[in-house]
């Protein structure tokens, strides 16, 4: 099976846009969880997509937001960029969702000068 | 609020060492504990996971320790490589749909 892709791999944006990320879940994987990775806080959960349906929400502002489509593709939109906004932005998808293993992307570097 | 603490941040160790990472966590409805390894331009991959029903658990040179009592659980690399260079981040479930909390990471580098 192909693993799970994200596009673009890389994205320069300045102050202000917004920028759209998407993922490609594992076939036959219905869950996707997108996380915020930087040097200094790790990996932090936005949110999870299960059957087109938001299931959990990690503590961002309303600037970040996703949505899942009916063959399991996700979009990860950030509205107003902000320089903080810099961050690798990792897919994972799992087949249920519940204690099983999560499947990460390679990430989109998100660079906002 | 860093529910889990990870520590060292880095790490360099001669092949053929022990390579050890320490987790600390608050919260008690934690009860799955996974290890995420992850190489420069990848995403994390599941390297070892335990529940706190066992306090350890072995997969080839990977172990992971755990201290439910101290909260505290820690991976061994034994007989480090060069190939094991790479990010190493702790993470902890509390169940339900995926919640998971993740460390700020360990860079750990094997010098030959």
């Amino acid at each position: 099976k192909a693993g799970v892709t994200q596009t673009p791999r890389y994205l320069i944006k300045t102050r202000g846009q917004q920028v759209t990320l998407s993922c490609s879940p594992i076939s036959g994987h219905r869950s996707v969880s997108w996380y915020q990775q930087t040097p200094g806080q790790g990996l932090q959960f936005l949110f999870e997509y299960f059957s087109e349906t938001q299931r959990n929400k990690g503590n961002f502002p309303g600037r970040f937001s996703g949505r899942q489509f009916s063959n399991s593709r996700s979009e990860m939109n950030v509205s107003t960029l902000e320089l903080g906004d810099s961050a690798l932005y990792l897919c994972a998808s799992m087949d249920s969702g519940q204690r099983d293993e999560q499947f990460f992307g390679p990430g989109t570097r998100l660079t906002v000068l | 609020q860093q529910q889990v603490k990870q520590s060292p941040q880095s790490l360099i160790v001669q092949k053929g060492g022990i390579s050890i990472i320490n987790c600390a966590y608050e919260n008690t409805a934690f009860d799955y504990f996974p290890w995420y390894q992850q190489f420069p331009g990848k995403g994390p991959a599941l390297l070892i996971a335990i529940r706190p029903d066992v306090s350890e658990k072995k997969e080839g040179r990977f172990t992971i320790s755990f201290n439910k009592s101290a909260k505290q659980f820690s991976l061994h690399i034994m007989d480090s490589q060069p190939g094991d260079s790479a990010t190493y981040f702790c993470a902890a479930d509390s169940g339900g749909y995926q919640k998971v909390t993740f460390g700020t990471g360990t860079k750990l580098q094997v010098i030959p």
